[in-house]
């Protein structure tokens, strides 16, 4: 079974400062790994993926990730924080040995930025 | 392109009602996906549908259903609605059956059960 966690249920940083929201995860086989942003009332945006390659991976609006197998870890960064980023990030995985389009959740971390 | 347009936005139900949820994909993308959005349990997969068949299932009763047309339109249905199916419904859609895609989520159905 395939799972994920995000130790922090909120994440406070001040206007263009540096911020990291945690992603660990658990699958079988090799991980496909994924980032989403929600605003309130809204659907999911999609920020970034990691399939294979370079393990920093650069995604929307100025975010990235870094995979890091040893453990097993992918957190999402960015290196100057704005107030429009605070929102709900959640971070997915698809186990590589299952077919089709299933994604794992965490629990998503809210993200205040402050001014 | 458009994105993914989900229908209705909102929907008020009373317990043992059914419900039918609309999804239309992103043009071009064949594989729709289902998930359900709630306070307690988060987000969590219903079903997976590609060229009109269900390719993949969640842990949900059978009172979730769904099914995809032939222009990978996709609809889901709950029947004998309960309190806990109260949730935001998202479809998302990916251009295929395959693990290394992305999916594309739609704005959601809000459901309320009364």
């Amino acid at each position: 079974a395939q799972s994920v966690a995000q130790p922090e249920d909120q994440v406070n940083v001040a206007e263009g400062n540096p911020l990291t929201v945690k992603c660990t995860y658990s699958v079988s086989g090799n991980p496909y790994l994924f980032w989403y942003v929600q605003y309130p009332n809204r659907g999911l945006q999609f920020l970034l993926k990691y399939i294979t390659g370079d393990n920093l991976v650069k995604g929307s609006y100025g975010f990235e990730a870094e995979f890091n197998k040893s453990q097993t870890s992918f957190h999402l960064k960015k290196p100057s924080a704005l107030v429009s980023d605070s929102a709900l990030y959640f971070c997915a995985v698809r186990d590589m040995a299952n077919a089709g389009n299933m994604l794992t959740f965490g629990g998503g971390t809210r993200l205040m930025v402050k001014p | 392109k458009a994105g993914v347009t989900q229908t209705p936005r909102y929907l008020i139900k009373t317990r043992g009602q059914q419900v039918t949820l609309s999804c239309s994909p992103i043009s071009g993308h064949r594989s729709v996906s289902w998930y359900q959005q709630t306070p307690g349990q988060g987000l969590q997969f219903l079903f997976e549908y590609f060229s009109e068949t269900q390719r993949n299932k969640g842990n949900f009763p059978g009172r979730f259903s769904g099914r995809q047309f032939s222009n990978s339109r996709s609809e889901m249905n709950v029947s004998t609605l309960e309190l806990g199916d109260s949730a935001l419904y998202l479809c998302a859609s990916s251009l295929a059956h395959n693990n290394q895609e992305t999916q594309y989520f739609g704005p959601g159905t809000r459901l309320l059960v009364l």
